[in-house]
């Protein structure tokens, strides 16, 4: 198995751009999670989804942040707009089901608002 | 684990010594607990996970410790070698409801010296 597979590896925008970032998950997983990654905040939850159902989006920042999943091997986390303080790394991760809790993560999105 | 801001704890070791890095977490209701490793540049990689139904488990070359009555978890690596330096995050399973949610510690930067 290819792993989780996140797109683009990086990313540089202007603030006011729309950014969309991109994960499939590992086939047959049933969860899968966005985080973002900081200095100053670690490694925070912003949403998952459980059979492509949203479940907790109660880390999601501003209304500027949505998550959809579409299908099971899919799914996107946009910001619009985009702010310099939303220069992090996301990482997308999935997992198998619920007992099985271990996450896979992707290899992030290096996102720079300037 | 608590955030601590700009700056990760750091251990520092020689080569071939033992490492023990500790972890506290804050849901007296977590019932599953599991330690990554993050090389620069890369997504948090599994090591070793346990449930609180129990207090040890072993690995290779490492070995996770769970206090249920203190809530604190340790990581102990043996023997320990240049490329495990990276920085580990502890990470409890927070989730009302029954849904997996990974709730992850600051992270503690493991720096190994020849």
């Amino acid at each position: 198995d290819a792993g989780v597979i996140q797109s683009p590896r990086h990313e540089v925008t202007e603030m006011g751009q729309e950014v969309t970032l991109r994960c499939k998950p590992i086939s047959g997983h049933d969860y899968l999670f966005w985080y973002r990654q900081t200095m100053m905040r670690g490694l925070e939850l912003l949403i998952y989804f459980n059979n492509n159902v949203p479940i907790d989006d109660s880390g999601m920042p501003e209304d500027r942040f949505s998550a959809k999943m579409p299908n099971a091997s899919f799914s996107t986390l946009k910001i619009q707009p985009s702010e310099p303080r939303d220069s992090a790394v996301y990482f997308c991760a999935s997992s198998r089901d619920r007992s099985n809790e271990k996450l896979f993560f992707g290899s992030g999105t290096q996102l720079s608002v300037l | 684990g608590e955030s601590v801001g700009l700056h990760l704890p750091t251990l520092s070791v020689q080569e071939g010594d033992n490492s023990i890095i500790n972890c506290a977490y804050s849901n007296s209701a977590s019932d599953y607990f599991i330690w990554y490793k993050q090389e620069s540049g890369k997504g948090p990689q599994f090591i070793i996970d346990i449930r609180s139904n129990m207090d040890k488990r072993q690995g290779q070359r490492v070995t996770v410790l769970l206090n249920k009555t203190v809530k604190h978890l340790s990581l102990q690596i043996a023997a320990t070698q240049p490329g495990d330096s990276a920085v580990y995050f502890c990470a409890e399973n927070n989730a009302p409801g029954g849904y997996n949610k990974l709730i992850f510690g600051a992270g503690t930067r493991l720096a190994v010296h020849p």
